[in-house]
């Protein structure tokens, strides 16, 4: 049961252009949402965050936008650039009963390639 | 700091043979994780540990997967015996604290291939 979805498993875009990676997630209980990119043969490395008490956070080029409602969060790459190309990773978790949060959960990851 | 560090990055070997994993988690921090990424699951949490002790192994997935910690600079993933289903990429990755909001810095995996 895949709590977290990414449902495109893979994104092509021109450079100089707008990549757009989704992600939905069944929990409720999810208060706390993360990108993570990896590229070949690198671990993944956190890009960036946002907690449930917002629905927007901006960092740079990237920007996650969250819609608790829908339970849909987005990534924004503004503009995507080459070094962009890599697998991005969508993750939640819960606050725990007993302080601190849940584990992470991931999801299965969207390949982006930008194109020169 | 070198980041994490794992060992080997690749593994070859034949079904019925043990396999061992290991992991040198950043100084300072004190949670640990094992994760295993293969294309059907994702990446999927295995194990982590708090202070050297192990906090939650619902992850993982048989009695032939065991995890260890003996101190803070330290872990093993031990699988015994091997698997072809249990080829993937495991990754070992560290954090200050068990995902109280702290970044988790993983290391760059190992690939595991049983044949």
């Amino acid at each position: 049961d895949q709590q977290v979805k990414q449902n495109s498993p893979s994104l092509s875009v021109q450079e100089g252009r707008i990549s757009i990676l989704n992600c939905d997630y069944t929990n409720s209980m999810f208060d706390y949402f993360l990108w993570y990119k990896k590229y070949p043969a690198e671990g993944p490395t956190f890009l960036i965050s946002i907690s449930s008490i917002k629905d927007k956070n901006e960092d740079g080029r990237f920007t996650v936008f969250l819609n608790k409602s829908a339970k849909h969060l987005s990534l924004h790459i503004v503009p995507s650039q080459p070094g962009d190309s890599a697998v991005y990773f969508c993750a939640a978790s819960a606050k725990s009963t007993q302080g601190g949060s849940e584990k992470l959960v991931f999801g299965k990851g969207t390949k982006l390639t930008v194109n020169p | 700091d070198a980041g994490v560090i794992q060992s080997p990055r690749h593994e070859v070997t034949e079904m019925g043979q043990e396999v061992t994993l290991r992991c040198k988690p950043i100084s300072g921090h004190n949670s640990l994780f094992w994760y295993r990424q293969t294309m059907m699951r994702g990446l999927e949490l295995l194990i982590y540990f708090n202070n050297n002790v192990p906090i939650d192994d619902s992850g993982m997935p048989e009695d032939r997967f065991s995890a260890k910690m003996p101190n803070a600079s330290f872990s093993t993933l031990k699988i015994q015996p091997s698997e072809p289903r249990d080829s993937a990429v495991y990754f070992c990755a560290s954090s200050l604290a068990p995902f109280d909001d702290s970044e988790q810095f993983f290391g760059p995996g190992t690939r595991l291939t049983v044949l």
